[in-house]
Formats: structure tokens, C-alpha cells, sequence
């Protein structure tokens, strides 16, 4: 049981650059999210799903795409890269969006944007 | 939307003693609040969690109590050992909004 997994775990961008993070869960959740964390600023909600088909915007989602085709995958696209996206990225999974029910995060993938 | 506020920012313990480690938040209705723990290089993963209809939980040398009137909620280390160093996050969820997280606690264990 992998979990969440996300890939690259380290990436070095241009200014104006896109990319793709992947994230994918092998834990048939329907909750799954991207949060960023920034030094001091703990762990921001950039976007969110509560399954395939259906994403919202959290808290920081400017600058950001995500969409969920299927259960596992959830891709974020940052479409033209600043540096002010550089940052280290986490993906979580949950069994649904309710209290209590455990999220699980990945390792983080590291985006530099020079 | 929710506020969780978390202190301190850093704390330095002598190995074996306690560590206490604070959280506050402002929505009333939030009624789920979790801990997790951030080695470095890693994700997050959760210690300990509390609901609302519960004051205090513990789990070995880790424990979490919990104040609605107050709105606030602690983590308390005991004894506590080297692997214990880490960051430590708290969160308050209310349900279909997911969870806010604190800044977070950087605990240095010292030998």
C-alpha cells in the first residue's frame, strides 16, 4: 500500500515555466487536496476535491489549476510559474471531507522558480 | 472562515522533561482537531486527534486536552526523547470546510 504519492520530489523552474505535480492515492479516497507551506506560514489549502469530476478553491488558489478525472489522480498545474511559487507542495487524501476522518499527506515535491 | 493560532513558534526541551505546545481557534462550530507531526524531509502524519465532545485523549506519552468554552487545545510530550524533535502542527475542522492549520511548533529535544 504506496498511499500518497506525489512526484517530482524536487524541481527547478524559469520564470514563466508550467508544470505539472502529480499526486496519486491508492487508498480509494474521495477527499483529496494540495496545500503549499511556506516558513511561518504553516500549511496553506490551494485547491481541493471531493471526487472525481469536482474541485473547489481553498484558501491561496491563484496562479494554480487541479482537475480529478479519476478517483486516484489529482494533477496541479501551475500554468505560467513565479517566483513567489517557490515552496514545498503536499498532497493529501482523506476518506471523505468530514471531521475526523484521518488525512493522509505525501512526501512533498520542493518547486524552486528562479 | 476559521483562525487557529499555535505557540510556541519554537520550543527547546531538556530530553525526558515535558513539552507543551498551544492552540487557540475562533469558530465555534469547529469540532475536530488534530495534531500532526513533520519530520524533516517529510510529510505530516497525524499523532493525535480530539473531538469536540471529548476533553482530554491520550496515547502513550502523548496526550491532548481540549477547552470549547475557551476554544483552545494543547499538545502535552512527556518524557521526552530525541526522536521526539520535529515540527508540530495542530488544525480545527468543521466539518465541509476542511482543515486550518496552525504555523506550527518546531520542538528541539536537547541531550
Amino acid at each position: 500500500n504506496a498511499g500518497v504519492t506525489q512526484t517530482p520530489k524536487f524541481q527547478v523552474l524559469k520564470t514563466g515555466q508550467s508544470m505539472t505535480l502529480q499526486c496519486a492515492q491508492d487508498m480509494n479516497h474521495e477527499y483529496m487536496s494540495w496545500y503549499r507551506q511556506d516558513p511561518g506560514m504553516g500549511l496553506r489549502l490551494i485547491h481541493y476535491s471531493v471526487g472525481a469530476g469536482i474541485t473547489d478553491q481553498g484558501e491561496v488558489p491563484n496562479g494554480y489549476n487541479v482537475s480529478r478525472s479519476t478517483t486516484e489522480d489529482f494533477p496541479l498545474r501551475l500554468l505560467s510559474a513565479a517566483p513567489s511559487q517557490t515552496s514545498v507542495y503536499f498532497c493529501a487524501s482523506s476518506y471523505s471531507l468530514q471531521a475526523s476522518n484521518t488525512i493522509y499527506f505525501g512526501e512533498g515535491s520542493w518547486l524552486t522558480v528562479v | 472562515g476559521e483562525n487557529v493560532e499555535q505557540h510556541p513558534s519554537t520550543l527547546s526541551v531538556q530530553e525526558g522533561d515535558s513539552a507543551v505546545i498551544k492552540c487557540t481557534y475562533s469558530d465555534s462550530a469547529s469540532n475536530y482537531f488534530p495534531w500532526y507531526k513533520q519530520e524533516l524531509g517529510k510529510g505530516p502524519q497525524l499523532i493525535i486527534d480530539i473531538r469536540s465532545n471529548v476533553g482530554e485523549k491520550k496515547d502513550q506519552r502523548i496526550a491532548v486536552t481540549l477547552n470549547k468554552t475557551a476554544k483552545h487545545f494543547s499538545l502535552h510530550i512527556t518524557e521526552t526523547q530525541p526522536e521526539d524533535s520535529a515540527v508540530y502542527f495542530c488544525a480545527a475542522e468543521r466539518g465541509a470546510d476542511g482543515l486550518t492549520f496552525g504555523k506550527g511548533t518546531h520542538l528541539i529535544i536537547q541531550p
